[in-house]
């Protein structure tokens, strides 16, 4: 089946760094991405990386990619109260019918 | 980045009423909309993949004639909930994807509150 599993809550201390982990099912996916949602509001792309790559750094975020075990996480260096929302990661299985996949989102609270 | 909008923002209405919630993409062309709906501490389930000028492609246990999806230009989309039911209260967000390529970047709207009374 296409199940993204992440875990539903997290919660760190201002300044501590956070990471997100994920797990998604089709190994024929192309993309996979991170997105931010605050509350109220819809899903902003906060980074993406090419399933040929192992990690991608931008900033504060870094993406590690294990293949083999489809697994995916998102580490945040230095964390925020502003850090605070919910993160989804997703995948675009190539081997269907390349739509979006999500996963069910965990929720970040970062703790002053 | 290119921006989304989606309005109404929030829509409080009345059991039996229709509601349309529109979804433009404002500075780009969007061949492909997505429509999703999220319950409350839950994940986006995507309802249906809009294309510009073709009749809309709806996931399975979507019913097409509740949730009426038109796509009539490549920077607007709209649903509308028919005879909504306090059921049908949920967060609907959009997006759209710029260009043909399949794996491109999705660009979200702001989401739309809708609560049936």
């Amino acid at each position: 089946g296409e199940d993204v599993e992440q875990s539903l809550f997290l919660s760190v201390r201002e300044g501590d760094s956070s990471v997100i982990n994920c797990t998604y099912t089709d190994s024929s996916s192309t993309y996979l991405y991170w997105y931010k949602q605050e509350p109220g509001a819809g899903l902003q792309l906060l980074t993406y990386i090419f399933s040929n790559m192992d990690m991608k750094q931008d900033q504060r975020l870094t993406v590690l990619l294990n293949k083999k075990d489809k697994h995916l996480s998102l580490r945040i260096a230095d964390t925020q109260t502003g850090d605070s929302a919910i993160y989804f990661c997703a995948e675009i299985p190539t081997s269907g019918t390349y739509k979006y996949i999500f996963g069910t989102g965990t929720r970040l609270k970062v703790l002053a | 980045g290119a921006v989304v909008s989606q309005h109404p923002s929030w829509v409080i209405c009345k059991s039996g009423t229709s509601v349309k919630i529109e979804c433009r993409s404002l500075d780009f062309q969007a061949t492909t909309m997505f429509w999703y709906r999220q319950f409350p501490k839950q994940s986006l389930m995507l309802m249906a993949t809009s294309n510009e000028g073709s009749k809309a492609t709806y996931e399975q246990g979507v019913e097409k004639d509740k949730f009426l999806i038109n796509h009539a230009s490549l920077t607007l989309s709209t649903l509308t909930v028919t005879s909504a039911h306090p059921e049908d209260s949920s967060f609907y967000i959009c997006s759209a994807r710029a260009g043909t390529e399949i794996t491109g970047e999705l660009f979200f709207g702001e989401g739309s509150r809708l609560t049936v009374l």
